[in-house]
Formats: structure tokens, C-alpha cells, sequence
């Protein structure tokens, strides 16, 4: 079974405007990582959070990770039209062949100039 | 540093055809090398794990005999898609994670049967 979920699948904002995605997991993870996907390309990493952590930031993105909620936020602020992509979330976690991602459904984000 | 290369990018063949593609770790040692599948709008997939040296785990759902998978070095994994059928159409993604376990993603395969 997959083991994250994002919502919303789809989100379309205003340049200049605030993006907030939300990821859920089901089981203990190592770190919950974020991945951007421009259509049709390959993955771009953007941040990893790691267990004992909070909160995160980088540039105009700020990561939460709730592990008794078993969930995680992605906000990108001040939106730009390049933010346009789809944005994964993906869990980290042992499995018997050692450490694996598992990837969240994905949410389209469009930003209208 | 950490740069994957996938090879061909994209690839169009006949059915029943096989078609291979090559991951390559250009400036590390990938001991572990992962392959993922993703069709359209959709999310990722993890296929099959391979180790440097070993036989793929493949997850459940995926056929080793269709989807050969060989980690002969540090720096090359392949996949070969076997009698592709139509239905194989999609992005095929791989992945290289070495000491810091970290994984680093190509970036991607579209193969098309026809």
C-alpha cells in the first residue's frame, strides 16, 4: 500500500501568493523528504527532515514534520510561476534491504502569473 | 558532486521488443542502485533494489523475468524491459544511494511501446 498521502491532489494560487501541501504517512520513518517534478522530468530534491526534527527551512520553504500525527507540511512562500511542478513527499524508512523511499500521490501545483 | 545519468532518455519500440537502459553514478560509488516506474499523473513506484555484486529484491507485484535488473560495477545499473508490450509504456526513474545512504535520482527514461 502507498504509504503517502497528499492533499490536495491539485492547488492552483496567484503569483505572489502562499502554497501549503500536506503529507500523511502510516508507518515509523528515518526522514520524510520533499521532491519537485517538472512535467514530464526527472525528481529535484528540496529538503529532508529528519525524525527529531520540527521544522525546516530553506530559502522560501518551510517543512513541518508532526511524528505523532504522522504527517508533514510543505509551505512555499511568495509563489512564482516557475514553482509550477508536482511535489512529492517521500518517507524514508529500513526495510529488509536496508533504507527506502516511499513516495506520498503527489500534488500539481500551479502558479498563475 | 552526487550527478545520476539515465541513457536513453527516451525510447520508442516495437512491441515485443526488448529494450535496455542504463543508470550511471558519475562522480560516486553507488552500492545501491533503485529502479522506479512512474506512469502518467501519477507517483512514483519503487520496482527492485539492487546491491553491487547481487541479485535485485524486487518488490512485490514485479516481474524479475520481465524487468532484469544488473548492478555488475559501482557506477552501472541496468534494466532491461523484456518482450515490452504496450502496457510497459511509461517513466522509468533510477536511483543512487552510496555511504551516505543518501539517494540521488536520474533523470528518467520515457519508453513507448508501440
Amino acid at each position: 500500500s502507498q504509504q503517502g498521502e497528499e492533499d490536495p491532489q491539485a492547488l492552483s494560487i496567484q503569483e505572489g501568493e502562499n502554497a501549503t501541501m500536506n503529507c500523511s504517512y502510516k508507518t515509523s520513518i528515518n526522514n520524510l523528504q520533499w521532491y519537485r517534478q517538472n512535467s514530464g522530468r526527472g525528481l529535484v530534491h528540496l529538503i529532508l527532515i529528519r525524525s527529531n526534527e520540527r521544522e525546516k527551512h530553506s530559502g522560501r520553504l518551510r517543512v513541518t514534520l508532526d511524528t505523532s500525527k504522522k504527517s508533514s507540511s510543505l509551505l512555499i512562500t511568495a509563489s512564482r510561476a516557475a514553482d509550477t511542478a508536482s511535489y512529492f513527499c517521500a518517507t524514508d524508512a529500513w526495510g529488509t534491504s536496508g533504507s527506502r523511499l516511499t513516495f506520498g500521490e503527489g500534488t500539481q501545483l500551479t502558479v498563475n502569473p | 558532486g552526487a550527478v545520476v545519468s539515465q541513457h536513453p532518455s527516451w525510447v520508442i519500440c516495437k512491441s515485443g521488443t526488448s529494450v535496455k537502459i542504463e543508470c550511471r553514478s558519475l562522480d560516486f560509488q553507488a552500492t545501491t542502485m533503485f529502479w522506479y516506474r512512474q506512469f502518467p499523473k501519477q507517483s512514483l513506484m519503487l520496482m527492485a533494489t539492487s546491491n553491487e555484486g547481487s541479485k535485485a529484491t524486487y518488490e512485490q507485484g514485479v516481474e524479475k523475468d520481465k524487468f532484469l535488473i544488473n548492478h555488475a560495477s559501482l557506477t552501472l545499473s541496468t534494466l532491461t524491459v523484456t518482450s515490452a508490450h504496450p502496457e510497459d509504456s511509461s517513466f522509468y526513474i533510477c536511483s543512487a544511494s552510496g555511504s551516505r545512504n543518501e539517494q540521488f535520482f536520474g533523470p528518467g527514461t520515457r519508453l513507448t511501446v508501440l
